[in-house]
């Protein structure tokens, strides 16, 4: 049984640059969640998709979009990167809501130099 | 806004002896709690939960509690094996019209042979 899968694994991007990060969910859920992790800090909520739409934003700029697809694979696409964008993207995907018993992916290492 | 605090920030023990990890939330709403275990350059693993409707809940070595009255929920492991060193997060979330994931800074814990 698969786990959730994220691509690539690592990344590194040049200051103004634009990254998409991939996620593949368990086979079965429809709830898909981003996470930026900094060194040392907890996942911080980026979006939540559920059913293909967007559920949920933190607090985080409009360089940073999202969206899922009919097989409720998601994408992360962040603009314009900052060096402060640097971080672990984590991916999580529950059955239903995102409240329930989330797991996690390996996460996409992203430097910005 | 909402928050979720979590002392002590590194916690160092020796083998066998027993954890404790104890974390506040801010939003009185919140109604599932999971605890999230990261080793180094790893995913977080979901290692239990609760829900508000339930005071206390125990698997093996690991139990969680929760005072709903208070809004802190803690973290008990018993036994400690060095396989238990790794970085703990609480989190906690309210199911709304989306769910948003809150999570805690993060415990260090360290198990001494």
């Amino acid at each position: 049984d698969a786990g959730v899968t994220q691509s690539p694994t690592h990344l590194i991007k040049t200051r103004g640059q634009q990254v998409t990060l991939r996620c593949s969910p368990i086979s079965g859920h429809k709830s898909v969640s981003w996470y930026q992790q900094v060194l040392g800090q907890g996942p911080q909520f980026i979006f939540q998709y559920y059913e293909k739409e967007e559920r949920g934003r933190g607090n985080f700029p409009d360089r940073f979009s999202a969206r899922q697809f009919p097989n409720y694979s998601s994408e992360l696409n962040v603009n314009a990167l900052l060096l402060g964008d640097s971080a672990l993207y984590l991916c999580a995907s529950s059955w239903d809501r995102p409240a329930y018993e989330q797991y996690f992916g390996p996460g996409t290492r992203l430097t910005v130099t | 806004g909402e928050n979720v605090e979590q002392h002590p920030s590194t916690l160092s023990v020796q083998e066998g002896d027993s954890a404790v990890i104890k974390c506040t939330y801010s939003d009185s709403a919140s109604n599932y709690f999971p605890w999230y275990k990261q080793e180094l350059g790893k995913r977080p693993q979901l290692i239990i939960d609760i829900r508000s409707n339930v005071g206390e809940k125990k698997d093996q070595r690991i139990a969680v509690t929760l005072n709903k009255t208070a809004k802190h929920f803690s973290l008990h492991i018993t036994e400690t094996q060095p396989e238990d060193s790794a970085v703990y997060f609480c989190a906690a979330s309210k199911k709304t019209s989306y769910d948003k994931v809150i999570f805690g800074p993060g415990t260090s814990l360290s198990v001494i042979p």
